[in-house]
């Protein structure tokens, strides 16, 4: 267990919805990283949020978006479903601005657009 | 930005064997990771390496940061490390762009 939670493990949903996924970093840590996983495109790093704010922006679509709590819980909103939007969303904590150290993620949530 | 690459993509192997995975890099760096995939799924970090080598059980992972090339090593290779294997990079500075992945490798270990 890497003590990083995301929600739901699962999601179907049809082209045009909007979701979104939750992931509630492991205690203590500052830092939520969201990252994409299709099968084409491999792993790809989307947004960093540190203590509230965004910190630094990947290949994040403007259809995406994603906001951290005071609570440090963060959000990814994903608006204007497409077919390709349908992938493994990973998130990932660390204490600090950067990854050091060991990397703890989540379990993912595996969305599906049909 | 950095490219990754990772080989060989697919690497099917019988159990006992010893397996090298490797992965190159195009832009200098502050640390690599390389981490394990299961069918499932979830993601789990094996090592992050800055400089030499490091071990845990039957996997050692080195780093050469002049050749800018990494490689993964398993030892008495086993059935249940049969997984996807991916590098990533986290570039000098930080990387305002997060980590930059390899496309991964595809391990079966047949018994």
């Amino acid at each position: 267990d890497s003590g990083v939670t995301q929600t739901p493990k699962h999601l179907i949903t049809a082209t045009g919805q909007r979701v979104t996924l939750r992931c509630s970093p492991r205690s203590g840590d500052l830092s939520v990283y969201w990252y994409q996983q299709s099968l084409d495109q491999g792993l790809q790093f989307l947004i960093q949020y540190y203590n509230g704010e965004e910190r630094a922006k990947g290949n994040i679509l403007e259809r995406f978006s994603a906001q951290q709590f005071p609570d440090l819980h963060s959000e990814l909103n994903l608006s204007s479903l497409e077919l390709g939007d349908s992938a493994l969303y990973f998130c990932a904590s660390s204490p600090g601005t950067v990854h050091t150290g060991e990397l703890f993620f989540g379990e993912g949530s595996r969305l599906t657009v049909l | 930005k950095n490219e990754v690459e990772q080989s060989p993509q697919n690497l099917t192997a019988q159990e006992g064997e010893f397996i090298t995975i490797n992965c190159s890099y195009s832009v200098g760096i502050s640390a690599l990771h390389w981490l394990q995939q299961h069918p499932g799924g979830g993601i789990v970090s094996l090592f992050m390496l800055s400089s030499g080598k490091k071990k845990h059980g039957r996997l050692i992972a080195t780093i050469n940061i002049q050749e800018k090339h990494s490689s993964l090593h398993i030892t008495a290779s086993h059935p249940r490390d049969s997984a996807v294997y991916i590098c990533a990079v986290l570039e000098v500075g930080g990387g305002a762009d997060g980590l930059t992945f390899g496309k991964g490798t595809h391990l079966i270990i047949q018994p």
